[in-house]
This record gives C-alpha cells, structure tokens and sequence, in this order.
C-alpha cells in the first residue's frame, strides 16, 4: 500500500461528456503526478502540480485540467471525452518536483463510450 | 525529449529461472532510471532504481546494470518466483528537472 488513493475506481462515460478523478496524496508528499495509461501501455506524463500549481505538462491537449488543493489532494478534469480518452488513469505523490521515486495509487480506470 | 525503448513484450521463465529485461534511452541527460513492477489491477510500485554515477545495484534477487555510453539498462531477476509474475516498467528521467518517460512494459510470466 503506498497510501495513495483515488478515486472512483472505474467509471463509464459517454463522447462529449466531462469526468473530474481525484487523487490523495500521501502524507506528506506535496507533489502530484498524472499519467494516463492506455492499455498495454507504459504511463504517460499528463501534469505534474507543486504547491497548488501546475509545474510541467505532457503532449495533452488544454480539456485536460487539474488542480491541486492546499491539503495537497488534486483533481484531474477532462472535458469533450473522447473514445480514446477510455485509459487508466494514474496519479502518483511524491516529495518535490521530478524527484523520480513515484508512489501511485490503484488508478481510475474511465471507459467512454 | 526523452523516448525509452523496452523489449521483450512479454517473457515466460520457468520457476527458478533468471530474467532479464533490457531498456534503451534517447537523452544522454538522463540520469535517472527507475524499474516499477504492476501487478493486476494496481498501480505501478517502485522495486529498484540507478543513477547515472553507478553501473550496478543489487537488492537481493533484482539487480539494474547501466550502460551510460551505449544507453542502456537492464532487470535483472535471479531465482525467479510466481509471485514474479507481473509487467515491469522501465523508466527514465533528468532528476530534479523532467518527469519520468515510461517504456511500454514487459509481461512476465513465472511458470511452476
């Protein structure tokens, strides 16, 4: 168990709707990792948040959105769903930025229909 | 930016058997390189990781090796078990400046 939970654990949404994940972190982390994991794929790097801002971002269009909360919790919100938005979506805490030692939850596994 | 290569897709290994992954990286800045192991249904967990100032690390019976010059960095898993048996990633990244870039995984199969 990394501490680490998100949720909900599995969703099913249909094209243009908009879906928002939450993630908490581990205690005592204060950063918050995204990836999407397609399946049968290595994670890729959505965003990254530090402090309650977004400090990096991957090849991700702007209807993926995020926020980080003061507690260090955070969100990912993807407007216009896409059918190739249905992925596993992982969020990872961790000290600092790009530390490289990443602790992920169990993941949102979203299917858009 | 950073593109991290992993082969094989998949490996099945009989029970006591070694294993061995084998990833390539593009950045020559990279200095970081971590292996995470996930098992069905949860997320990617850290099992061991190298930096660029080292060849070889060993934690009991997982082992990493770094090629800096050619670019890259096997798992190695000695005596292997079931319990083995999962997808193993290999990541790279520059520590403290980009986040991680994942290779696409190798499943692993442990055969009894």
């Amino acid at each position: 168990e990394t501490g680490v939970t998100q949720s909900p654990t599995h969703l099913i949404k249909t094209r243009g709707q908009q879906v928002t994940l939450r993630c908490s972190s581990q205690s005592g982390h204060n950063t918050v990792s995204w990836y999407q994991q397609a399946l049968g794929q290595g994670p890729q790097f959505i965003f990254q948040y530090y402090r309650e801002e977004e400090n990096g971002r991957g090849n991700f269009p702007p209807r993926f959105s995020g926020l980080q909360f003061p507690n260090y919790s955070s969100e990912l919100n993807v407007n216009a769903l896409e059918l190739d938005d249905s992925a596993l979506y992982l969020c990872a805490s961790s000290v600092g930025i790009n530390t490289g030692e990443l602790f992920f939850g169990e993941g949102s596994r979203l299917t858009v229909l | 930016g950073e593109n991290v290569e992993q082969h094989p897709s998949t490996l099945s290994v009989q029970e006591g058997d070694s294993a061995v992954i084998k990833c390539t990286y593009s950045d020559s800045a990279s200095n970081y390189f971590p292996w995470y192991k996930q098992e069905l249904g949860k997320g990617p967990q850290l099992i061991i990781d190298i930096r660029s100032n080292v060849g070889e690390k060993k934690d009991q019976r997982i082992a990493v090796t770094l090629n800096k010059t050619a670019k890259h960095f096997s798992l190695h898993i000695t005596e292997t078990q079931p319990e083995d048996s999962a997808v193993y990633f290999c990541a790279a990244s520059i520590k403290g400046n980009t986040p991680l870039v994942f290779g696409k995984g190798t499943r692993l199969s442990v055969i009894a």
